[in-house]
């Protein structure tokens, strides 16, 4: 199957500071991308959907101004948590898709606010 | 919009059992279904997926069925392994790969040797 790449797979930061998570789709464009947060042993919530070019979509209750989505190519998307806070320590996991692949997921960055 | 439910949330079986997960989905116009595998902080991986034209899939040991009147569907592995392990979600979507997909809470199946 294809590859999607997540950078980093684990970070550890001060409260305060930002951390920027980068999604790479290796071998095919995707013209979207989409961001979940997954807490232990819950599913996975989507946060926001990013198109390439364009704005992301975000859920309800996820807030963009401290979730920074960027989709600038067909082959990155990034997500940066801004002014980080213990409770948004989680597994953070990327997914990429186009109009011929279904999604596939990066292996996940597991962020720890201390 | 779409919501997804499955149970069980847990489940444990010997291996050789088989193992059987159930989810419903609430949007009619929901046409994809696939089914994840999730290892322990590891990424998920598609195991299986079935679309709203095929009622059945199967594929060596997991199989999934699909009721589109009744708005939902299953998975199946038979002969379980010990490496099954894991927490199996499903989920639904409208326009395949290229939209949404909304998630069931996931399942832990636990198989024992």
């Amino acid at each position: 199957g294809a590859v999607v790449s997540q950078h980093p797979s684990r970070v550890i930061c001060k409260s305060g500071t930002s951390v920027k998570i980068e999604c790479r789709s290796l071998d095919f464009q995707a013209t979207t991308m989409f961001w979940y947060r997954q807490f232990p042993k819950q599913s996975l919530m989507l946060m926001a959907t990013s198109n390439e070019g364009s704005k992301a979509t975000y859920e309800q209750g996820v807030e963009k101004d401290k979730f920074l989505i960027n989709h600038a190519s067909l082959t990155l998307s990034t997500l940066t948590v801004t002014s980080a806070h213990p409770e948004d320590s989680s597994f953070y996991i990327c997914s990429a898709t186009s109009r011929e692949t279904e999604a596939f997921f990066g292996q996940g960055t597991r962020l720890t606010v201390v | 919009g779409e919501n997804v439910e499955q149970h069980p949330s847990t489940l444990s079986v010997q291996e050789g059992d088989s193992a059987v997960i159930k989810c419903t989905y609430s949007d009619s116009a929901s046409n994809y279904f696939p089914w994840y595998k999730q290892e322990l902080g590891k990424r998920p991986q598609l195991i299986i997926d079935i679309r709203s034209n095929v009622g059945e899939k199967k594929d060596q040991r997991i199989a999934v069925t699909l009721n589109k009147t009744a708005k939902h569907f299953s998975l199946h592995i038979t002969e379980t392994q010990p490496e099954d392990s894991a927490v199996y979600f499903c989920a639904a979507s409208s326009y395949g790969g290229y939209s949404t997909l909304t998630f069931g809470k996931g399942t832990m199946l636990l198989v024992s040797p």
